[in-house]
This record gives C-alpha cells, structure tokens and sequence, in this order.
C-alpha cells in the first residue's frame, strides 16, 4: 500500500519567514495530494491540493509543489503570520474507485510574533 | 446548511460501558471514514465506507465496530469501553468524482475512566 513521509515534525519560524514542509510517497499511482491544517482543537480543512498533472499551484501565500519522478511534493508558506500556527497534514491518494488516502504524520508549525 | 455532524462533542465513560458515537453528513456523499486522533497528533483510520451496506477496518487495529445503513449516517460503537480508547474520534467524508476533498467533523473527545 501507500506510504506518506512527512518532515519535519515541528517547524519553529519567526513571523514574517517562509515554512516548508516536505512529504514523500511511495505509490507512483498515487495523483491527488491534499494538505490539510488543523488549529488547535478544530478540525482538519482543506487548504490547498494538487493533481498530478499539473507540477505548481498557488493561492496566495500558500503554494504546493509536486515532483512526480522524485515522488514528492511540498507546502510552501511565505510571509507566515501568528494565526498559520497549526498542524498541517499532508496526504496522497488515487482519484476514482476504492481508493483511501494515506495521511502523513504531521508538523506542528509554530510562528513567533 | 450541508456539514458533517458529529455527537457527543465530549463523552466521560466508565470502564466496560457500551457506547456509540454518532457521525452524520448533510452533503450526500459515498464515502465517510473514522480516525483516531490524540490532540496534535497523526490521524489513525479506523473504519471506513465506500456506502451504504459497505464497511471496511482501517490500518489501526480497533475494539469498535461500525455500520452503514443510510448515506448520511456512520456510527462508531465501542462494546466495552477502556482506558486506552481514551482519545478523539474524527468523522469524515468525501464525494467520488470531483474534488476527492475530505470533509472532517467537529470530533468527539472520549475519556474513559
């Protein structure tokens, strides 16, 4: 089956400073990749996705890469503000069938004012 | 307004109870799931549906069961609750076809004592 790396765990970053976070997949089949951010006891939401077929997207300070060949794809945050803080989840999965996302572990990410 | 419900939001059981932990979804979709969350932590799967009369175990082994009679309705029951069940429960959904986007519930919170 799938297997989601997802690094660091924990990403200290003063306000104002770009944040990555890098993930890994083993599926080549795998062509959907969400990321998901969690706040503080809420619920995980949607805040940025990408298809297989396109390689970059951007929405505003949040922008998602994605190398099919290396198997891996990134979240990109600029000019991060105290209210980014959270846990963000990265997840691959296949569109169409009977298909289950694989989540990777998180990364708690922490902007200092 | 379409959402996905769950109830209770916060649950103190005794040991050896019998409980079931209810998920609703307004949104008409196939697939729902559980995940196991302890705060700040990786999301667990559970069980999940691919729809009605469908049910499926998860990658983390679990002492629950569920069912799929109705679309919009995916309850978790515990036969015989313990200590170690003490976490939060997230329910979640997603439509096959567009978007693949996973929707999550607000979370059950459950300590067993």
């Amino acid at each position: 089956g799938e297997n989601v790396e997802q690094h660091p765990s924990t990403l200290s970053v003063q306000e104002g400073d770009s944040a990555v976070i890098k993930c890994t997949y083993s599926d080549s089949a795998s062509n959907y990749f969400p990321w998901y951010k969690q706040e503080l006891g809420k619920r995980p939401q949607l805040i940025i996705d990408i298809r297989s077929n396109v390689g970059e997207k951007k929405d505003q300070r949040i922008a998602v890469t994605l190398n099919k060949t290396a198997k891996h794809f990134s979240l990109h945050i600029t000019e991060t503000q105290p209210e980014d803080s959270a846990v963000y989840f990265c997840a691959a999965s296949k569109e169409g069938g009977s298909y289950i996302p694989t989540f990777g572990r998180g990364t708690s990410l922490i902007v200092h004012p | 307004e379409a959402d996905i419900y769950q109830t209770p939001r916060y649950l103190v059981i005794g040991t050896g109870k019998k409980i079931t932990l209810e998920c609703s979804q307004t949104m008409g979709h196939d697939k729902m799931y559980w995940y196991q969350q302890d705060p700040g932590m990786e999301l667990h799967l559970i069980h999940y549906s691919y729809g009605v009369n469908s049910t499926e175990k998860g990658d983390l082994s679990s002492e629950s069961t569920v069912s799929r009679i109705r679309t919009e309705h995916f309850p978790l029951t515990l036969e015989s609750a313990r200590p170690s069940h003490t976490s939060q429960y997230l329910c979640a959904s997603s439509e096959e076809g567009t978007g693949y986007e996973q929707y999550f519930g607000p979370g059950t919170r459950l300590t067993v004592t």
